[in-house]
């Protein structure tokens, strides 16, 4: 089945060690959307692709960056990951503005 | 400013009960979606909706383009309805996500 993968499931890393989160897509979606989800709020939107394009969002931190190599896949780096970073992470596709998004189930990321 | 706001926060039924959540937003969206979220886990899309209504088994969303509101309607709820509904409103390639709606149903 076509579909948005997120890996790994649970990733759990130090203060300050860099971590790369990763997603990859089937179905071709030329948009690629990396949304960090806190406890109890609504999921924040910290970049997206348009194709090759990347749009930051004004306020995610400089500290995360992210590269997308091909149409499939996506990824997420954490430079120096803090203790408020632990979150979860979204990754999510769409193929335009007339079509719905295709969401992976996510990445929880524990800082220790 | 985009914003979109959802009512309740929080929601208790009784399985078998009409359940309706409510969702209003500000000009310019291209898409209104329903979206559902189990504890932990990933985010499902449940409608996307530029106009009028849809179902999909027991889920119906409707809008009124003109009074900027949209609601999602579950016909006899179940226990496995319970999750997290978020309407999340389209400005272009981004979307902007109301705060969600607990929903607990109770057998």
């Amino acid at each position: 089945d076509a579909m948005v993968i997120q890996n790994p499931r649970y990733q759990v890393t130090q203060f300050g060690k860099p971590v790369t989160l990763s997603c990859s897509q089937t179905l071709n979606h030329n948009v690629m959307y990396w949304y960090q989800q806190k406890s109890s709020q609504a999921p924040k939107l910290l970049f997206h692709y348009y194709d090759k394009d990347f749009n930051n969002e004004a306020d995610t931190p400089d500290n995360f960056q992210s590269r997308r190599p091909n149409t499939s896949f996506c990824f997420l780096d954490i430079r120096s990951p803090g203790l408020g970073d632990a979150a979860m992470y979204l990754c999510a596709t769409s193929a335009g503005q007339r079509n719905g998004y295709t969401f992976g189930s996510g990445t929880r990321l524990t800082v220790v | 400013k985009n914003e979109v706001e959802q009512s309740p926060q929080n929601l208790t039924a009784q399985e078998g009960e009409f359940i309706t959540i409510n969702c209003s937003y500000s000009v310019g969206i291209s898409a209104l979606h329903w979206l559902q979220q189990h504890p932990g886990g990933g985010i499902v899309s449940l409608f996307m909706l530029s106009s009028g209504k849809k179902k999909h088994g027991r889920l119906i969303a409707t809008i009124n383009i003109q009074e900027k509101h949209s609601s999602l309607h579950i016909t006899a709820s179940h226990p496995r309805d319970s999750a997290v509904y978020i309407c999340a409103a389209r400005y272009g390639n981004k979307l902007v996500f109301g705060a969600g709606t607990i929903l607990r149903v109770k057998s």
